[in-house]
């Protein structure tokens, strides 16, 4: 089993209309989490952390359920310029419970935001 | 913007070769770290550095070799290039100490090994 698990997707979705990503972890006791966004054939970079209450950024908004070992990534209005893969990015904590500084990226959910 | 420098962006080599793909960061980071993405794939950590004369091999097995000098320059290195070598690399670095802190990206060497 995978230690980050998303659906690849595509989502394919109109302008306008609100998508939701979910992402699933193994290790109960990774400390951080995060989204981060690649562009086709381009680098990661950080779209936001995500915390244990919550975390929101103008039409972002991303959750924590640690009993459920997973976190979401909810995005209202789409615009084109959202289409991309989400990756989910956990950092995971060492065998001995101590903090690492290594980060497990998912495969990544495709968006496909259609005008 | 980061300031992580990556070349060369594109590189294609024939079997044997040995070359090295060079990493650079201006943010003053300790640690840097080196991943290879296939298309359509995640990200997986092949090496990483926490400092200067400090390099641990990451969760993927990888043929090749890292080296860190100097803070801000983190080269990988592969004495004979092989068709399986062929991939994204992508180097990052991040500041904080303990774990959690975003990492940020260069642009990636797209290597293909004929």
């Amino acid at each position: 089993r995978k230690e980050v698990e998303q659906d690849p997707g595509p989502f394919n979705v109109p302008e306008g209309a609100t998508v939701a990503f979910n992402c699933t972890y193994s290790n109960s006791a990774s400390q951080s989490f995060f989204w981060y966004r690649q562009d086709c054939r381009k680098e990661p970079k950080l779209l936001m952390s995500v915390y244990s209450s919550g975390n929101e950024d103008g039409r972002f908004t991303a959750q924590l359920n640690r009993a459920s070992q997973y976190i979401s990534l909810l995005i209202r209005d789409s615009k084109l310029s959202d289409s991309a893969t989400y990756l989910c990015v956990v950092n995971p904590r060492s065998h001995y419970g101590g903090a690492t500084n290594k980060l497990i990226f998912g495969t990544g959910t495709l968006l496909a935001v259609q005008p | 913007e980061a300031d992580i420098y990556q070349t060369p962006r594109y590189l294609v080599i024939g079997t044997g070769k040995k070359i090295t793909l060079e990493c650079s960061q201006t943010m003053g980071h300790d640690k840097m770290y080196w991943y290879q993405q296939d298309p359509g794939m995640e990200l997986h950590l092949i090496h990483y550095s926490y400092g200067v004369n400090s390099t641990e091999k990451g969760d993927l097995s990888s043929e090749s070799t890292v080296s860190r000098i100097r803070t801000e320059h983190f080269p990988l290195t592969l004495e004979s290039a092989r068709p399986s070598h062929t991939s994204q690399y992508l180097c990052a670095s991040s500041e904080r100490v303990g774990g959690g802190s975003e990492q940020y990206f260069g642009p990636g060497t797209r290597l293909t090994v004929t």
